[in-house]
């Protein structure tokens, strides 16, 4: 069973809706990232946080919004998305961003995400 | 050229067979190199660590050639839960260059 969960595993919205993914962790971990991933393409990072501070935003639109209440949450909130945005979304951990030479993100099983 | 280039495939190998991935990479300040598995529908998971001696884990052999940058999976005796896609992930140093090659997809034939 994977540490990561995330909620919803399913969410079908309309291009006018707001709604919000969560993740949560209980490791430990410092480092927390949101992933975006289209079907037969590897995960594309969307958003880092580090100590609950976003240290990276790879120019992902303002239609999507991440929070991290504290060190275990991790919120992703979207609001007027596209039918492109459409994809599975990916939260992971690790211990920090600065260890990553240890290579290991926790992945959660990720929130399938389909836009009307 | 892509930062981190692998053969989609799809593999498709019988049940006791040695197949062989291969991942070339394009930044030679690359630092450390990984294989996840991806099952269908599921998340990435970690499978192993690639390091300059070569590495060994049960049937999974990984092995790293800075010089012509490439990495290798190695599969021996693949067993029907093999079957997922392999993803090869290269870290040049910082959590925005953990790249992720487009993986390599493995069906084992019973």
């Amino acid at each position: 069973d994977t540490e990561v969960t995330q909620t919803p595993k399913h969410l079908v919205m309309g291009m006018t809706n707001k709604k919000s993914l969560k993740c949560e962790q209980h490791m430990g971990h410092r480092a927390m990232y949101w992933y975006k991933q289209k079907a037969k393409k590897p995960p594309e990072l969307m958003f880092v946080y580090s100590y609950e501070k976003l240290s990276i935003n790879e120019s992902v639109p303002s239609r999507f919004s991440p929070e991290c209440p504290n060190s275990s949450l991790l919120n992703l909130h979207l609001h007027a998305l596209q039918p492109e945005d459409s994809a599975l979304y990916l939260c992971a951990s690790s211990q920090e961003t600065d260890t990553l030479s240890t290579g290991e993100l926790f992945f959660g099983e990720g929130s399938r995400l389909t836009v009307l | 050229r892509k930062e981190v280039e692998q053969d989609p495939g799809p593999f498709n190998v019988p049940e006791g067979a040695t197949v062989a991935f291969n991942c070339t990479y394009s930044n030679s300040a690359s630092q450390s190199f990984f294989w996840y598995r991806q099952d269908c529908r599921k998340e990435p998971k970690l499978l192993m660590s690639v390091y300059s001696s070569g590495n060994e884990d049960g049937r999974f052999t990984a092995q790293l050639n800075r010089a012509s940058q490439y990495i290798s999976l190695l599969i021996r005796d693949s067993k029907l839960s093999d079957s997922a896609t392999y993803l090869c992930v290269v870290n040049s140093g910082s959590a925005r260059q953990l790249t992720f090659g487009s993986g390599t997809q493995l069906t084992v034939l019973p």
